[in-house]
Parts: C-alpha cells; sequence; structure tokens
C-alpha cells in the first residue's frame, strides 16, 4: 500500500514570513494529492490539491509543488498570517476506490 | 458544508463493551470512510465503504467493524473497546467523480475507561 512522509511535524514561522511543508509518498501509481488543514477543535478541510499531470498549483497566497520522479510534494505558504496557525496534513490517493493515504501532519504556529 | 453528521459527539465507555459510532450523510455519495486521528499517527483509514452493503478494510481495521445498509449511514462498532481505541473518529465522504476532495464529519471524541 502507499506510505506517506511528512515533515517537519512541527513549524514556527514569524508572522510575514513563508512556510513550507513537504511529503514523499511510495505508490507510483498515485496520481491525486490533497492537503488539508485542520485548525484545533476543528475537521480537516481541503485548501488545495494537485494531480500527476501538473507540477505546480497556486491559490493566493497556497501554492503546491509536485515532482513525479523524486515522489516528493510540498506545499508552500506565503505571508504567513496568525489565521493559518493549524495542523496540516498531505494526502496521496492509493489503490481503487478514492482511497487517500495521510502524512502524519505539520503543526504550523505563526508568531505574531 | 457537506451535509454529513457524525453521533455522538462525546462518548465515554468502558473496557469490553460495544460502541457504535454513526456516520449520517444528505448527499447521496457513494463512498464512505472511518478514521482515527491519534497524535503523532495523523489520520489513519479504519474501514471504508463504495456501495450499500460493499465495506472494505482499511490499515487499522483489527477490532472495528461496519455497516452500510442505506447510502446515506455507515456504521463504524467497536466490537469490544479496549483503552487502546481512545481516539478522535472522523467520517468523510467523497464524491462519485473520482479523486476528489473528501468532506469530513465533525468528529467523534471517544474515550475508553
Amino acid at each position: 500500500g502507499e506510505n506517506v512522509e511528512q515533515h517537519p511535524s512541527t513549524l514556527s514561522v514569524q508572522e510575514g514570513d513563508s512556510a513550507v511543508i513537504k511529503c514523499t509518498y511510495s505508490d507510483s501509481a498515485s496520481n491525486y494529492f490533497p492537503w488539508y488543514k485542520q485548525e484545533l477543535g476543528k475537521r480537516p478541510q481541503l485548501i488545495i490539491d494537485i494531480r500527476s499531470n501538473v507540477g505546480e498549483k497556486k491559490d493566493q497566497r497556497i501554492a503546491v509543488t509536485l515532482n513525479k520522479t523524486a515522489k516528493h510534494f510540498s506545499l508552500h505558504i506565503t505571508e504567513t498570517q496568525p489565521e493559518d496557525s493549524a495542523v496540516y496534513f498531505c494526502a496521496a490517493n492509493s489503490g481503487g476506490y478514492q482511497k487517500v493515504t495521510f502524512g502524519i501532519g505539520t503543526k504550523l504556529q505563526v508568531i505574531p | 458544508d457537506a451535509g454529513i453528521t457524525q453521533s455522538p459527539r462525546h462518548k465515554v465507555t468502558e473496557t469490553g463493551t460495544p460502541v457504535t459510532l454513526r456516520c449520517h450523510q444528505t448527499e447521496n455519495h457513494r463512498y464512505m470512510y472511518w478514521y482515527r486521528q491519534d497524535p503523532g499517527h495523523g489520520l489513519r483509514l479504519i474501514h471504508y465503504s463504495y456501495g450499500v452493503k460493499d465495506t472494505d478494510k482499511g490499515e487499522v481495521s483489527d477490532g472495528y467493524s461496519v455497516s452500510r445498509s442505506k447510502t446515506e449511514d455507515f456504521l463504524l462498532t467497536l466490537e469490544s473497546a479496549t483503552s487502546s481505541q481512545t481516539s478522535v473518529y472522523f467520517c468523510a465522504i467523497t464524491p462519485d467523480r473520482g479523486n476528489t476532495e473528501a468532506f469530513f464529519g465533525q468528529g467523534t471524541r471517544l474515550t475508553v475507561v
């Protein structure tokens, strides 16, 4: 099955700085890579996703890059704000039936 | 938010008792999932369903069973609860088109004492 590794597990940045979270995956057949944000006590919610036919995708201050050859993908948040503080999960699909495997999560703290 | 609700939201139960968590959706989606969330482990798939009466195991299925007799309901049963099953449980649904966003329920915090 798919194995997704995510790092760092915790990340502190000053407000306005950039944050980068990196993930690797094992299944070369994976073709869908979503990122979820989970605020304290809330449910995970999708913030951005990328498919294997695209190398980069941006949505305002958030961008995701994918390197299929190296089997890694990254989340980039620019101009961080206190409301970006949350746990971020990367994921990759595996097998059929739309299953995804999640990374262990990165707790991002943005210091005002 | 997608129409997905979990019940109960909180539960405390004793070791050895059976427990059933319910996930209800109003989206008529085919795919439903149960995850558990634990510190240091992220979200791990317990069981999933790809249609009425069609279910399969995820990576941490031991000690859990599921049932789906109607499109809208996906039940997770802990057959004999253990302290290691203390966790936050999330149900999720995905639209029928391939590989798209998963919508999560609010979560159920289960404590086994």
